[in-house]
């Protein structure tokens, strides 16, 4: 069966530290790996990664993925009070594009 | 607005009542996917349309679900006789055509609660 798995479920920083977010997946026909963060509403996107080794940056947020040892790391530096959030990791599975979600990395950032 | 909308926002509705949702996706977006997502989980895939086929259905869409997307453009997602189970979100979301890889823009959901 599918599965995506992030670690971990829960963390909890001061503003200014740098965060590692784990996500591994055991998926079928893997196609990408994207990256979500959720805010009580609809997730947002972030990042898709569909190449290993190739970093994607958007300001302090940064992801990578390794699709030998079916792995993506969420790097946020500097964090502040408005990084917290769920983090979602899902994979994109198959030809018809269904998402596989893990079940999320809750961040909270206190000042 | 552009983004993908979703009605209602929020819904109660007693068991064994009917209840429908209804997503519009971004303009010119094919692909169209409903999610159910509970408290502290991921959302987990219910179904998917390209344009107005649907082709893929999860075994957690039971036959008390059923799913439409009549003109290939909104969608809408009813369930019939609720349970207190499917109290959930019910997210929507869409993407582009094209055979790449394409990241999907989600609504702002629909919360369901069974009472």
């Amino acid at each position: 069966e599918d599965k995506v798995v992030q670690s971990p479920l829960s963390l909890v920083v001061h503003e200014g530290d740098t965060v590692t977010l784990n996500c591994s997946y055991e998926v079928t026909n893997f196609r990408s790996l994207l990256w979500y963060k959720q805010e009580k509403k609809a997730p947002t996107f972030l990042f898709m990664l569909t190449s290993s080794g190739i970093e994607k940056k958007s300001g302090r947020l940064s992801s990578i993925l390794d699709k030998k040892e079916l792995f993506s790391i969420l790097n946020i530096t500097a964090t502040q009070t408005g990084d917290s959030a769920v983090y979602l990791c899902a994979v994109l599975s198959s030809n018809t594009g269904k998402l596989i979600f893990g079940q999320g990395t809750t961040l909270q950032v206190k000042p | 607005d552009t983004g993908v909308s979703q009605n209602p926002r929020h819904k109660i509705t007693k068991r064994g009542q009917n209840v429908t949702f209804r997503c519009d996706p971004i303009s010119e977006h094919n692909r169209l996917y409903w999610y159910r997502q509970t408290l502290g989980q991921g959302p987990e895939f219910l179904t998917y349309f390209q344009n107005e086929a649907q082709l893929e259905k999860s075994r957690l869409l039971s036959d008390r679900f059923s799913a439409e997307r009549p003109k290939g453009s909104f969608s809408t997602l009813e369930i019939q006789r609720t349970e207190q189970g499917d109290s959930a979100m019910y997210l929507c979301a869409s993407s582009p055509p094209g055979t790449g890889v394409n990241e999907q823009y989600f609504g702002p959901g629909t919360r369901l609660t069974v009472t």
